[in-house]
């Protein structure tokens, strides 16, 4: 069964520093991954995905695939940064529902 | 923006009545979904919803859980009989349908059983 894995309940940075916020996942097969973000009394919404390889308020993931992993990483934090971040993954055809890690609360601080 | 929307925000209810969560999906949507998120848990997956039928339901949605889209706008999760464990924060989303389409969130319903 697949499973994702955010070691991290709570990260705490300066601004300006950088943060890695780590995703390790087991599944058999080629999964999409994402990120998704809960900024404070707001929903879900979608951060990034690997298959779109794109930059997102600063944030960028690399899916590898030898070590199982889809860590989120931004060079700068900034205080807005500061909310809880979601991995998750789907297979890549068919199924789409979600599988969540635990998440890891960001907090940024001045 | 189109947004999903979700009616309680809150339900409260007594162990053992049912309970039924309300969803407006994005209008031009097709698959919908509910999650699920115990306090202090991940989200959880429960069912999906496509072209009025189950595609896909996870080991917690047993026979007490039962999903509908009434009209052509709302999409709804009943539970028949609710339990102490049924507390929790349930999430609707929906997606486009388009391969690599995201799915799109609403706020939640919080229900409490009591």
């Amino acid at each position: 069964a697949q499973r994702v894995t955010q070691p991290e309940k709570l990260l705490s940075v300066f601004k300006g520093a950088p943060v890695e916020l780590k995703c390790n996942y087991s599944y058999s097969g080629s999964p999409e991954l994402f990120w998704y973000v809960q900024y404070s009394r707001q929903r879900l919404q979608l951060l990034l995905r690997h298959i779109s390889r794109e930059s997102i308020k600063g944030f960028t993931a690399d899916l590898n695939k030898g070590e199982t992993s889809f860590h989120l990483k931004k060079p700068f934090a900034q205080e807005e940064d500061s909310a809880m971040y979601y991995c998750a993954l789907s297979w890549a055809t068919g199924r789409r529902a979600l599988t969540f890690g635990s998440g890891t609360r960001l907090q940024v601080q001045p | 923006e189109p947004e999903v929307t979700q009616t309680p925000s809150h339900q409260v209810t007594q162990m053992g009545q049912e309970v039924i969560l309300r969803c407006v999906p994005i209008s031009n949507h097709l698959y919908f979904y509910w999650y699920r998120q115990i306090l202090g848990q991940k989200v959880e997956f429960l069912v999906s919803f496509y072209n009025n039928e189950i595609s896909e339901k996870s080991e917690i949605f047993d026979d007490q859980f039962s999903v509908e889209r009434p009209d052509g706008s709302n999409f709804t999760l009943k539970i028949r009989s609710t339990k102490l464990e049924d507390s929790a924060m349930y999430f609707c989303a929906s997606r486009g349908g388009l391969s690599g389409d995201e799915q799109f969130f609403g706020p939640g319903t919080r229900l409490t059983v009591l």
